[in-house]
């Protein structure tokens, strides 16, 4: 079955800094893949996607890459801020169509 | 415009007893998708429906059941609740069923159910 796996579940960083969030998947190459981000006490919100012959894509400060030789997705927030603090989550996107989640990196930006 | 919402926000049942949850998708969209988040196994799907008809489930017993409604309103049933269903439950709405590469998701803020 398709596994996805967040390599972290902490990262602390100081403000200012580029966090690098990793996501690695097996068994499946999706077509798209997604980042979302989550607060205490709320849903998940969508931040990118990434289709596979999309090797980079960029939204202000964020920067996700899709790497489908070595099954992995890195998603990168530079120069970050305290209120960048929050779980981040990647989601398969295979067919026929509901995400695949992982468990979550939480990010703890220290000023 | 509204977004997804979802009631209650917060439930205490005991083992045994049964608990519907109810999600509001935003208005226009007519897929609503439920997922299940634990600190274990993170985020995992329920099941999703469209148009009243259930298009998708997960790996879940049957005691997990749900429904939507005209107004592509739905719900989710858990019978013989358990100490392991205690979790937050998700809905999410999309503007159409799911298909590969469409699937951008939002949530509601979740209903937290706890089992004693």
């Amino acid at each position: 079955s398709q596994k996805i796996e967040q390599n972290s579940e902490a990262l602390n960083i100081q403000e200012g800094k580029t966090a690098t969030l990793t996501c690695n998947y097996t068994n499946y190459s999706p077509a798209y893949l997604q980042w979302y981000r989550q607060d205490p006490g709320r849903g998940p919100v969508f931040l990118l996607l990434i289709r596979e012959n999309e090797k980079e894509k960029r939204k202000e400060r964020l920067k996700v890459t899709f790497d489908t030789t070595l099954k992995q997705s890195l998603f990168h927030i530079t120069a970050s801020q305290p209120a960048d603090s929050a779980t981040y989550l990647c989601a398969l996107d295979p067919p026929p169509g509901n995400l695949i989640f992982g468990k979550g990196t939480k990010l703890s930006v220290k000023p | 415009k509204a977004g997804v919402t979802q009631t209650p926000r917060y439930l205490i049942k005991t083992r045994g007893q049964q608990v519907t949850l109810s999600c509001s998708p935003i208005s226009g969209h007519r897929s609503v998708s439920w997922y299940q988040q634990t600190p274990g196994q993170g985020l995992q799907f329920l099941f999703e429906y469209f148009s009243e008809t259930q298009r998708n489930k997960g790996n879940f017993p049957g005691r997990f059941s749900g429904r939507q409604f005209s107004n592509s309103r739905s719900e989710m049933n858990v019978s013989t609740l358990e100490l392991g269903d205690s979790a937050l439950y998700l809905c999410a709405s999309t503007l159409w069923a799911s298909r590969a590469g469409a699937n951008v998701l939002t949530f509601g803020a979740g209903s937290r159910l706890t089992v004693l």
